[in-house]
């Protein structure tokens, strides 16, 4: 079972605007500003979407947001396209030194 | 452009070891921490492992403690992880990452060596 709780599964059709809850508790997302997304398409290496819960590197588009409040972070993917089916990861630091992440939610375009 | 590539996955009997190396390129290796991320078949991600730039700290996952140990070889911009007394929940995909130096987020992934646990 993994540390921050994700949905299984979420589903939208191009355009649309959905978004992916990452819960966690009051050891890493609760007290740590350290929330950071990753988009992983099969076979190929996971990409950083989001950074300090809601950062975005460099060459992301800002079609992808991230938010969070108190112990629930959430990221959102407005104007859905075909290319953005994937499995999305949430993780957070915590506390003594440890990396926690979701089980992940599959994405798919409808 | 950033580049991990990770080797040395395969098929092993529990109790046994195994070594995976990653080799970075299109970055300054020794001035970034690194990690080791893994995932087993229909699984999330679960964090293995962590060495800082210069190799001093290194940090652990309660899971491996004791028996994966993290190294690096900066005059070879090479990451490994030596795995001892494998176990079937040891079963996954392994990924080389390096940290972006930020907000503890891991900005560059490889593609992953896959090792199987299984007699």
């Amino acid at each position: 079972q993994s540390a921050l709780t994700q949905p299984a599964s979420v589903s939208g059709s191009p355009g649309q605007s959905i978004t992916i809850s990452c819960i966690g508790n009051s050891s890493d997302v609760g007290i740590y500003t350290f929330v950071s997304w990753y988009q992983h398409h099969p076979g190929k290496a996971p990409k950083l979407l989001i950074f300090g819960v809601s950062k975005r590197p460099a060459g992301v588009s800002d079609r992808f947001s991230g938010a969070k409040s108190g112990k629930t972070a959430s990221l959102t993917i407005s104007g859905l396209q075909a290319e953005d089916e994937a499995t999305y990861h949430c993780g957070s630091y915590s506390t003594r030194s440890s990396w926690v992440f979701g089980g992940g939610t599959k994405l798919t375009v409808l | 452009e950033v580049q991990l590539v990770e080797s040395g996955g395969a098929v092993i009997q529990p109790g046994g070891s195994l070594r995976l190396s990653c080799v970075a390129s299109g970055f300054n290796f020794e001035d970034y921490t690194m990690d080791w991320v893994r995932q087993a078949p229909g699984k999330g991600l679960e964090w293995v492992s962590r060495m800082s730039w210069d190799g001093e700290t290194t940090y652990y996952a309660e899971s491996v403690k004791g028996r994966f140990t993290i190294s690096r070889d900066n005059s070879e911009n090479s990451l490994y992880l030596q795995m001892n007394s494998l176990r079937s929940e040891d079963t996954a995909f392994y990924y080389c990452v390096k940290d972006g130096g930020y907000s503890f987020e891991f900005d560059h992934w490889g593609q992953g060596t896959l090792v199987t646990v299984s007699s």
